[in-house]
């Protein structure tokens, strides 16, 4: 099972918004409404931002959204801060019975 | 408060077996899906083995397939992953997560441990 494809890095200013995107395909992405995204910062456990493409957990900002059209999911998210320069990780179930992550995606914050 | 405790890591020759173990507390542990995932240090996140919450339903990255395997102990709140036949390339950070649901299809892993350190060499 490859990997979802997402871009190695992204920035923005703070105050601006930005969107991560995780290309897959009809077998996984494309197939399924089990997709989530992960914050991570190095040496901390991951955190769960988003799940079943949409949904946010109880505790995590609003400034955090996601979606799908077809085969992509995207992350955005909005009003840019410090503290969200992070590695982000997509996920999804697929149609082989596994779970598959993208290959992670750094935030830098200008 | 939710806590996830790996242990069991280590440093461990190719072809050799190695059993990790997860202690969960702060959630009524029986009532969700559990997963494996590891991390090589320095690249992402791979997604290792999940198991529903009766243990009924176990699922297995293709990478590890036929070599390791997932279990729990609902009575002991705790995971377990046996991996037989390591390789080098099984070196890694490995992630003991709760899926906010009971079946682990879902992959909504919504608490994580601080992971445990695989080291496979001779």
């Amino acid at each position: 099972q490859s990997a979802l494809t997402q871009p190695a890095s992204v920035s923005g200013s703070p105050g601006q918004s930005i969107t991560i995107s995780c290309t897959g395909t009809s077998s996984d992405v494309g197939g399924y409404s089990y997709v989530s995204w992960y914050q991570h910062h190095p040496g901390n456990a991951p955190k769960l931002l988003i799940y079943d493409v949409s949904n946010r957990p109880s505790g995590v900002s609003d400034r955090f959204s996601g979606s799908k059209s077809g085969n992509t999911a995207s992350l955005t998210i909005s009003g840019l801060q410090a503290e969200d320069e992070a590695d982000y990780y997509c996920s999804s179930y697929t149609s082989s019975t596994t779970l598959v992550f993208g290959g992670g995606t750094k935030l830098t914050v200008l | 408060e939710v806590q996830l405790v790996e242990s069991g890591g280590g440093l461990v020759q190719p072809g050799r077996s190695l059993r990790l173990s997860c202690a969960a507390s702060g959630f009524t542990f029986d009532d969700y899906a559990m997963h494996w995932v590891r991390q090589v240090p320095g690249k992402g996140l791979e997604w290792v083995s999940g198991i529903s919450w009766s243990s009924g339903s176990v699922g297995y990255a293709d990478s590890v397939k036929g070599r390791f395997t997932i279990s729990r102990d609902n009575a002991k709140s705790s995971l377990y992953l046996q991996m037989n036949s390591l390789r080098t390339e099984d070196m890694a950070l490995y992630y003991c997560a709760k899926d906010m649901g009971p079946v682990w299809r879902r992959a909504s892993l919504d608490y994580w441990g601080q992971g445990t350190l695989v080291t496979v060499s001779s």
